[in-house]
Parts: structure tokens; sequence; C-alpha cells
């Protein structure tokens, strides 16, 4: 089954800064993947998605990119706030097994005002 | 509001009991899956399930059980349960219609074990 590690566990950044996160998964017949920004005692939710026929989508401060020769995809996020605030997880899923979904361990960022 | 509807919100039970945590998919939506989340930890997958059937299965214990009824909500059911078994049980659902979607979580049913 996929694999999904993720990057750092611990993220801290002023605010204003950016944020980056990594993600690496082992299943080269993954196609989706998603990102989820989960706060503290709430749903995961999501808040951007990339497939794996586009090296890159952006919305607003947020931007994922996927390298699929590598086998990697990154969450950058611009000009951060303090409601940036949360644990985002990456997740990967492939296409023989419709949403079979497999997510990364977290990362918990901070944003310092 | 995803639409994924969990209950109960809260449980707290003693060990060696059994509960069961109920799930209502989104309008719509065929696939249920469960997740597991320990205080700091990541999303554990637990089971999926399609249009009533048993489609994935993950680091789900034998002591766990679940099923997806024809009326797609889904019940899992964990027995003979254990101080580590307390933690953040989320559901979630997706459509399912070939091509790969996001999950749409609930809002989780929180399980204290003591």
């Amino acid at each position: 089954g996929e694999n999904v590690e993720q990057h750092p566990s611990t993220l801290s950044v002023q605010e204003g800064d950016s944020a980056v996160i990594k993600c690496t998964y082992s299943d080269s017949a993954s196609n989706y993947f998603p990102w989820y920004k989960q706060e503290l005692g709430k749903r995961p939710q999501l808040i951007i998605d990339i497939r794996s026929n586009v090296g890159e989508k952006k919305d607003q401060r947020i931007a994922v990119t996927l390298n699929k020769t590598a086998k990697h995809f990154s969450l950058h996020i611009t000009e951060t706030q303090p409601e940036d605030s949360a644990v985002y997880f990456c997740a990967a899923s492939p296409w023989y097994n419709n949403n079979d979904m497999r997510f990364g361990a977290g990362t918990r960022l901070t944003v310092k005002p | 509001d995803s639409g994924v509807t969990q209950t109960p919100k809260h449980l707290i039970t003693a060990t060696g009991q059994r509960v069961t945590l109920r799930c209502s998919p989104r309008s719509g939506d065929l696939s249920v899956y469960w997740y597991q989340q320990s205080l700091d930890q990541g999303l554990q997958f637990l089971i999926q399930y399609y249009n009533g059937e048993e489609r994935a299965k993950g680091n789900i214990l034998e002591r766990f059980s679940a099923q997806q009824f024809p009326d797609l909500h889904s019940e899992l059911n964990l027995s003979s349960l254990e101080l580590g078994d307390s933690a953040l049980y989320f559901c979630a659902s997706s459509p399912s219609t070939g091509a790969n979607s996001p999950l749409h979580f609930g809002n989780g049913t929180r399980l204290t074990v003591t």
C-alpha cells in the first residue's frame, strides 16, 4: 500500500514569512494529492489539492507543487498569518483503489505574531 | 459544515466495555472511511466501505469492526476497550465517482476510556 512521509513535524515562522511543508509518497500509481488543515480540536478540512496531470496549483496565499518523477509534493504558504497556525496533513491516493487515501503524519505550524 | 454527521460527540466508558460510533455520510456519497487520531498524533486509517462493501483495511484491531448499511450510514464497533483506545475517531465520506476526490470529514467522536 501507499506510504506517505511528511516533513517537518513542527514548523515555526514569523508572521509574514513563508512556510513550506514537504511530502514524499511511495506508490507510483498515486495520482491525487490533497492537503488538509486541522485546527485544534476540529475536523481536518481540505485547503487545496492537485492531480498528477499538473505540476503546480495556486489558491491565493497557498500553492502546491508536484514532482512525479521524484514522488514528492509540497505545500507553500506565503505571507503567513497567526490564523494559519494549525496541523497540516498531506495525503496521496492511487488510481487503482478509488480514494484509498493515506495521510502523512502531519506538520504543526505555528505562526508567531 | 461538511455534511458528514457523527454521533455521539463525546463518549466516556470503562475498560472492557463495548461502544458503537455512528456516521452518516454526505448526501450522495457512497464511500465511508474511519480514522483514529490519538492525542497529538496523525490520522490512522482504519477501514473504508463503498456502497455497503468493505473496500480497504488499514491498521484496524481485531477488537474493532465496522459495517455500512443499505442507507449508507456506517457504524464502528469497538469492543474490549483498553485505555489506549482513547482517541478522536473521525468518519469521512466521498462520492467515489471514478475520479479521486477529497474526503469530507465529520466533527469526530471523542472516546475516553477510563
